[in-house]
């Protein structure tokens, strides 16, 4: 199985940017399409999709969230936080079978 | 829209059993697989595994081979989740996905 691997928590003053990242145990790209999504999830609730195939930005999330990266190395990048973003942050695969998740990055305030 | 609606809260024993179910909406049911994912309490997304809604083949994750059982009511657009003999492990939240779409999610107590 592919291994996400991602800092468990990160803390940042409000109206700074955030930088997650989530590092791939092999690449989740073919050719030029690259198949890491990432989610956020509150408290109580389910995730929700911000980034699908590492870049694209979903319907209805905000500029503010953008995604980048290839191969192996993959980086969302919240700017400017607000205090809403608070959550945790999973990264996902979908280039293999079993999907895997990161194992999450905690925003918080610092 | 496209929609996964699940099922209430759970609180049961050990030993018992509990049966999760998920009813999409917005689509084909029979066109997408759907995923059942674990999040237990403070912790990750832990993938179970996958049914084939077409087939209803189930494929299940090697921590969830042997009391865990997807399974689907295809006319009524339901999957399900069944977990036999119960164990404290099991206390957890349980979300049924046709990524990147999800369910509430299902909290699941296990406690004598």
């Amino acid at each position: 199985d592919i291994v996400l691997t991602q800092s468990p928590v990160l803390a940042v003053s409000l109206g700074q940017r955030a930088t997650i990242s989530c590092r791939a145990s092999q690449s989740v790209s073919i050719s030029s399409i690259n198949l890491m999504h990432w989610y956020q999830q509150k408290p109580g609730q389910q995730p929700k999709l911000l980034i699908y195939r590492a870049s694209n930005l979903a319907s209805g999330i905000p500029a503010r969230f953008s995604g980048s990266g290839s191969g192996t190395d993959f980086t969302l990048t919240i700017d400017p936080v607000q205090a809403d973003d608070i959550a945790a942050y999973y990264c996902q695969q979908s280039r293999e079978s079993p999907p895997t998740f990161g194992s999450g990055t905690k925003l918080e305030i610092k | 829209q496209i929609q996964l609606v699940q099922s209430g809260p759970e609180l049961k024993k050990p030993g018992e059993s509990v049966k999760i179910s998920c009813k999409a909406s917005g689509y084909t049911f029979t066109n997408y697989g759907m995923y059942w994912v674990k999040q237990a309490p403070g912790q990750g997304l832990q993938y179970m595994g996958w049914i084939n809604t077409e087939t209803g083949k189930p494929t299940y994750a090697d921590d969830f081979k042997g009391r865990f059982v997807f399974f689907l009511e295809t006319s009524a657009s339901t999957a399900y989740l069944q977990i036999n003999n119960l164990k404290n492990e099991d206390m957890a939240t349980y979300f049924c996905a046709r990524f990147p779409y999800w369910g509430q999610g299902v909290m699941v107590t296990v406690s004598s």
